[in-house]
């Protein structure tokens, strides 16, 4: 089915370790997103990548980094995980600019940080 | 303050009764996006609108640009309609800014 791919749904981390959560779309969207969700604090921007080959922080974007690899993937990497980080992640795509489609999202990736 | 405020944080209502969700925003926006998230689940496009109003079954999203206005209706509500209700706006730079959302609960 047509839509956004986010792997892995769970994942369970130590304080320290790295890890690439990856996300694809087969819309030929040009804008990708990565978000997180937080009790109470409703979907946070972390970084967005516009078009292919660009990339840009959002609201929190410490202590992630970002890769568009193609218009396709646009993976969030955690460096070295903290427990602030434990979160529910979602990725989602646009088709861009000057686009009435709605944007559409991920399954998310419940990532807990011990 | 968030740019993009919603109204009530916590919604409940009997099955059959019209549901009223509030979204109002200070920033500039080209669009607004409604979204919907199920307990533990993903999260669905409802509607994304510039302007007026749209319609989809049982729900109807309008939008007033001026007054930075837009509220997501649902009629002849259902248990099934219970969710979290999220507005989001889109401005020109497509960077999304997100209200905290509004739980809805319908007992049958």
């Amino acid at each position: 089915n047509a839509g956004v791919t986010q792997t892995p749904k769970f994942q369970v981390l130590k304080t320290g370790q790295s890890m690439t959560l990856q996300c694809a779309q087969d819309m030929n969207h040009n804008s990708m997103y990565w978000y997180r969700q937080d009790p109470g604090m409703g979907l946070r921007l972390i970084y967005y990548s516009a078009s292919e080959g660009t990339t840009d922080k959002g609201e929190v974007p410490n202590g992630y980094n970002v890769s568009r690899l193609n218009k396709r993937e646009f993976s969030l990497r955690l460096e070295s995980a903290a427990p602030s980080q434990t979160s529910v992640y979602f990725c989602a795509s646009l088709p861009g600019p000057n686009s009435n489609q709605p944007q559409h999202f991920g399954d998310g990736t419940r990532l807990s940080i011990l | 303050k968030n740019e993009v405020e919603q109204s009530p944080q916590n919604l409940t209502a009997q099955e059959g009764e019209f549901i009223t969700i509030n979204c109002s925003y200070s920033v500039g926006i080209s669009a607004l996006h409604w979204l919907q998230q199920h307990p533990g689940g993903g999260i669905v496009s409802l509607f994304m609108l510039s302007s007026g109003k749209k319609k989809h079954g049982r729900l109807i999203a309008t939008i007033n640009i001026q007054e930075k206005h837009s509220s997501l209706h649902i009629t002849a509500s259902h248990p099934r309609d219970s969710a979290v209700y999220i507005c989001a706006g889109i401005p020109s730079n497509y960077k999304l800014t997100f209200g905290k959302g509004t739980l809805l609960t319908v007992n049958p």
